[in-house]
């Protein structure tokens, strides 16, 4: 079976700390992604990564940055967490950009709350 | 970037079958029809994709219209674990793979 996981189901954190969350897949994906989902905006790509140390920014990289050290691990970064980060954030994978019928498999996701 | 337009919500009772549609007039050659799902508390799941012929899997049927500027997911048996909210996305072909969720139509399944 296929697994994308992410380090931690609920995450509570204070403004300006650096919070990373993880995600790992199984699956020799070529492609990972992170969203995040609020209430009324539905999900939305921050970043997304097609190759080891490569990135690429999505809808909404402000604020976030990424790390994809190793194949199957890509990592979110908020270097100063702030109050409007308090979202779900899912991790995604998909095996590669050149077919466009990949499917992508995503994480349970993260929620994480920045008091 | 590329649109669809869906339906907020639509009502289904259990064993029936269900059609939602999705609108995307500004599809281009090369893009294809994605549906994801996403129940309660979950991350989204694929549920079918198509470029031009209609397809079916064992989650569902996608039937794409000829001139591909619509699509529906069809549902052939409701149950009550279809309860969710199911999103249609284009993919584009020169973007790499990347999705862009709309607001998707919640489903709500009546027993």
């Amino acid at each position: 079976d296929v697994k994308v996981t992410q380090s931690s189901r609920y995450l509570v954190k204070r403004t300006g700390e650096k919070v990373f969350l993880e995600c790992v897949q199984d699956m020799d994906h070529e492609n990972m992604f992170w969203y995040r989902q609020d209430p009324g905006l539905g999900l939305r790509l921050i970043y997304f990564s097609y190759d080891v140390k490569m990135k690429e920014k999505g809808d909404i990289p402000e604020g976030y940055s990424v790390s994809r050290e190793k194949k199957e691990r890509f990592s979110l970064i908020l270097e100063s967490a702030s109050t409007n980060q308090t979202s779900m954030y899912l991790c995604a994978s998909s095996l590669s950009f050149r077919e466009g019928s990949n499917e992508q498999f995503f994480g349970p996701g993260t929620r994480l709350t920045v008091l | 970037d590329a649109k669809t337009t869906q339906p907020n919500s639509m009502e289904s009772n259990e064993e029936e079958p269900v059609h939602l549609p999705c609108n995307h007039s500004t599809i281009s050659g090369t893009d294809y029809i994605h549906w994801y799902r996403q129940l309660p508390s979950q991350g989204p799941e694929y549920v079918i994709h198509g470029l031009t012929s209609n397809v079916n899997n064992r989650m569902a049927s996608l039937a794409i219209a000829e001139d591909r500027k619509s699509s529906t997911l069809i549902l052939h048996r409701a149950t009550l674990r279809d309860a969710a909210v199911y999103y249609c996305i284009l993919l584009i072909y020169n973007q790499g793979g990347k999705l862009i969720f709309g607001q998707g139509t919640e489903l709500s399944v009546k027993p």
